[in-house]
């Protein structure tokens, strides 16, 4: 059964600060993986999508990575800005017609 | 405009309620889905649904019943309401494999 790993729990960063933020999932055999944020009592936004035959997508000051082979995603944010502060998912998709796998998140804490 | 919502936002019941909250997207997706956010914040799939037939179900009690008139349309139906179904509940979709998602902001429902 796959599961999803985001290593670390919580993070506290000054402004400023390049961070990389951990995904590992158990079963390689995915389609895609996808990160989300989420603010407090709020839904999940969609930030980056990797395809499983692509190694890296980019938005803005986001960038993410996918090793499949080896399990592992990473999303880095760049000059971070206290507007980044919020818990970060990361979600695999398995195969075609199954939902998407959780890992609990990342709480980020950008201080200005 | 909002791309998936839900009603309601809040709801807050006593022990052996049965209450229903309801999901609609205008994104023209074909796939909707429920998941539960429990209080560690973890996020877990409930069901599934392709073009109204159901895909997913996965081990949930049979007193939480999904229902989808069509295909815009993914409503859920909770009997002899437990205070261990305090959580947010989450709507999403997606136009299918390999797409984003997108979610609802969330009905934290509330058991005493």
């Amino acid at each position: 059964k796959q599961e999803v790993t985001q290593i670390p729990a919580a993070l506290s960063v000054p402004e400023g600060e390049n961070l990389v933020l951990n995904c590992s999932f158990t079963d390689s055999a995915i389609y895609n993986l996808q990160w989300f944020r989420q603010d407090p009592g709020k839904g999940l936004t969609s930030l980056l999508l990797i395809q499983s035959s692509q190694r890296e997508q980019t938005s803005g000051r986001l960038n993410a990575s996918l090793d499949k082979s080896s399990g592992r995603s990473t999303l880095y944010i760049a000059a971070s800005q206290p507007g980044d502060s919020a818990t970060y998912l990361c979600a695999v998709e398995e195969s075609g017609n199954t939902p998407l796998v959780f890992g609990k998140g990342t709480r980020l804490s950008v201080i200005a | 405009d909002t791309a998936v919502s839900q009603t309601p936002k809040y709801l807050v019941t006593q022990m052996g309620n049965d209450k229903s909250i309801k999901c609609e997207q205008n994104l023209g997706h074909d796939t909707m889905y429920w998941y539960k956010q429990d209080s560690k914040k973890f996020l877990k799939i409930m069901f599934s649904y392709n073009n109204k037939e159901l895909i997913i179900n996965e081990t949930v009690p049979n007193r939480f019943s999904p229902k989808s008139p069509d295909k815009a349309h993914l409503n859920l139906h909770i009997n002899s309401l437990e205070l261990g179904d305090s959580a947010v509940y989450f709507c999403a979709s997606s136009q299918g494999v390999s797409q984003a998602y997108t979610f609802g902001s969330g009905t934290r429902l509330t058991v005493v």
